[in-house]
């Protein structure tokens, strides 16, 4: 299994809404990724957890909030987000930040998010 | 710093043409790894390739081909026989080696394949 599965695939929020949105993976991975993609324009990393510890944060604002609950599950939590915010969100996984033998880097389809 | 160059945007070729898209690359790094990815437009990220600094090994995999160059700092994916299923847009990736997989992305080519 090489899935990395998330959910929502399409999301549409107001300003003043709350949501998340749920990254999953089976692979014994020890490190995930959020990582944020305007139209025509590559992904850009927003945060970086290891082994359960945010281990890096691109200077992204608070109205995004990571959580990882467990090694297999990465959350974007949302709040009061602006239109600008939309975009395509991509989790991936690899296999641990830290190893020589370190792996590529496995993506799901995103959330595509659009806020209202 | 770390840079990825593609200048190449847009492609558009006719099916069964080979297509080269290029990437140029910058890093003080002396060890560090280097990935072509393909985006359908579905969305996902799909790997296609990761080589790391010291090795400079052409690669081929069926219809794809890597051209590593260190001393131009180029590491170029060429298609040959192209489908149309080739179609999407290829980002060509650097990272630190001691980062994991916190890549610095090009701005990606889109490729078009004509029927």
């Amino acid at each position: 299994d090489t899935e990395v599965t998330q959910t929502p695939k399409h999301l549409v929020m107001g300003m003043t809404n709350k949501k998340s949105l749920k990254c999953e993976q089976h692979m014994g991975h020890r490190a995930m990724y959020w990582y944020k993609q305007k139209a025509k324009k590559p992904p850009e990393l927003m945060f970086v957890y290891s082994y359960e510890k945010l281990s890096i944060n691109e200077s992204v604002p608070s109205r995004f909030s990571p959580e990882c609950p467990n090694s297999s599950l990465l959350n974007l939590h949302l709040h009061a987000l602006q239109p600008e915010d939309s975009a395509l969100y991509l989790c991936a996984s690899s296999q641990d930040l830290l190893s020589p033998l370190n792996t590529e880097a496995f993506f799901g389809q995103g959330t595509r998010l659009t806020v209202v | 710093a770390q840079k990825v160059t593609q200048a190449q945007t847009e492609i558009s070729v006719v099916e069964k043409e080979d297509v080269t898209l290029d990437c140029v690359y910058e890093t003080r790094d002396t060890t560090y790894y280097l990935f072509w990815y393909k985006q359908p437009p579905s969305g996902e990220l799909v790997f296609l390739i990761r080589r790391n600094s010291f090795d400079e090994q052409n690669e081929i995999s069926g219809r794809y081909s890597w051209n590593f160059q260190k001393s131009t700092s180029s590491f170029n994916f060429t298609i040959t026989a192209s489908q149309v299923v080739d179609s999407a847009v290829y980002f060509c990736a650097l990272s630190k080696t001691n980062t994991g997989n916190q890549f610095y992305f090009g701005t990606g080519t889109s490729l078009t394949v004509i029927p």
